[in-house]
């Protein structure tokens, strides 16, 4: 079955740049965009953006262009996202979500969630 | 951006009640509506696709209606079980795909 896993919780200063991968299996990893959406402590659900595995292209939002890199390694079938220029409002639960049949942002399965706690 | 607004924000209910959520989007998004499911401590689930669309293994006790910038999310009988925040999601057009802010269901 499908199954996205994503790396542990970081803890970094405001500042820091944090990397956060997420393993895939169970498909072929280069024929479905891969997503990142995070959520901060009580809030709700926000996308920063896409990468296609097949070419690398990405798509980030608006809020989020010039600080976040989302990359992959297809050898390995994983996917990184890395947010650069940590905020205290960057403290959050970070998703990767694959889309649910490929090239449309309706979002399934999805990773565990890794906590990004940013405090100094 | 597309705004997706929710409503209720939060609702309780008793079991068997029939449940209804409503989304607004701030501008026609066609069809291009999602419904997930988070429970407590856990990842969101996709349930509706498409607006109307049950997703693979998702219990028909679930319904999604609705097109253009209007639509409503429904749970016939309400179980234990389905206690979660449900969001609404768009992804008509160009990026970003926006969420609704999100309505939790408690039993009363």
């Amino acid at each position: 079955q499908v199954q996205l896993v994503q790396s542990g919780a970081e803890v970094k200063q405001p500042g820091a740049s944090v990397k956060v991968s997420c393993k895939a299996s169970g498909y072929t990893f280069s024929d479905y965009y891969m997503h990142w959406v995070r959520q901060a402590p009580g809030q709700g659900l926000e996308w920063m953006g896409w990468i296609n595995p097949n070419r690398g292209a990405t798509k980030y939002a608006r809020k989020f262009e010039g600080r976040v890199t989302m990359t992959t390694d297809t050898s390995i079938t994983t996917a990184y996202m890395e947010l650069s220029r940590l905020r205290s409002d960057d403290t959050a639960l970070y998703y990767c979500v694959r889309d649910r049949f490929g090239g449309i942002a309706t979002f399934g399965p999805w990773g565990q969630g890794t906590l990004v706690t940013v405090s100094s | 951006d597309i705004q997706m607004t929710q409503s209720p924000s939060s609702l309780s209910a008793s079991v068997g009640d029939r449940v209804t959520i409503t989304c607004q989007a701030s501008q026609d998004i066609k069809k291009y509506l999602n419904w997930y499911q988070q429970k407590p401590g856990k990842a969101p689930k996709l349930l509706i696709y498409d607006a109307s669309n049950l997703d693979t293994g998702v219990t028909s006790r679930f319904s999604g209606s609705g097109s253009g910038t209007d639509f409503t999310f429904t749970i016939s009988s309400l179980r234990p079980e389905d206690i979660a925040t449900y969001y609404c999601q768009q992804y008509d057009n160009l990026p970003p795909y926006t969420f609704g802010q999100g309505t939790k269901l408690e039993i009363k």
